[in-house]
């Protein structure tokens, strides 16, 4: 148990345009997610709290109408990056709370921004 | 903000070695977790630690929550290759508050196991 899927894997996409990626936990609840960007070699970044139902917690220094969150079930989330460009080229990585303590991370999502 | 050191950065070791690493912390943390990512991947929970000196082992992974509740290390017997990855530790306060879940992680270990 405690699976969680990201889609999509890997997406390419121009400067200015959006993109959506979208966080699963498809065999539990989760009613808290969380997103992280992560650099080549480098460690997890937290970049927002999302909680079902109720607005993100984004962390200091995150643009949120830049990074969109919604959690609009208890198996769902999603990140949009709006207007993109490649400095916002990354690896984004979401993560799905069980119980109190234990978060299983989705096999994160590629995004190359060109 | 809290930060965790994680020691050592990498380690280049013969299949069949033992393996040692640690993470320390300014401050105290009320979970331990230790995490393994392979590249390309998201990270992979490997322990949970929830109580100061608790010792928990996962196969040939050990792990140990500090009684000082500020640190933690894990530990392979009889590495294999298919150890190779990145191991990172992460620590979290637990209930209560804004930082609730939220996980503070070490810089990660790069561990290549020789054949």
């Amino acid at each position: 148990g405690a699976v969680v899927s990201q889609h999509p894997s890997r997406v390419i996409c121009k400067s200015g345009t959006s993109v959506k990626i979208e966080c699963r936990s498809l065999d539990f609840q989760a009613t808290t997610m969380f997103w992280y960007r992560q650099f080549p070699k480098q460690s997890l970044m937290l970049m927002a709290t999302s909680n079902e139902g109720s607005k993100a917690t984004y962390e200091q220094g995150v643009e949120k109408d830049k990074f969109l969150i919604n959690h609009a079930s208890l198996t769902l989330s999603t990140l949009t990056v709006t207007s993109a460009h490649p400095e916002d080229s990354s690896f984004y990585i979401c993560s799905a709370g069980r119980g109190n303590y234990e978060q299983y991370f989705g096999p994160g999502t590629r995004l190359t921004v060109t | 903000g809290q930060q965790l050191n994680q020691s050592p950065q990498s380690m280049f070791i013969q299949e069949g070695e033992d393996v040692s690493m640690n993470c320390t912390s300014s401050s105290i943390f009320n979970t331990w977790l230790w995490y393994k990512q392979e590249p390309g991947e998201g990270p992979v929970l490997l322990i949970a630690l929830y109580k100061a000196g608790e010792l928990t082992s996962n196969g040939r992974l050990t792990a140990q929550f500090g009684i000082t509740r500020k640190d933690s290390f894990l530990n392979i017997s009889a590495s294999i290759p298919s150890d190779v990855g990145i191991y990172f530790c992460a620590g979290q306060l637990g209930a209560g508050g804004t930082s609730y879940g939220k996980l503070t992680f070490g810089q990660g270990t790069i561990l290549t196991v020789h054949p």
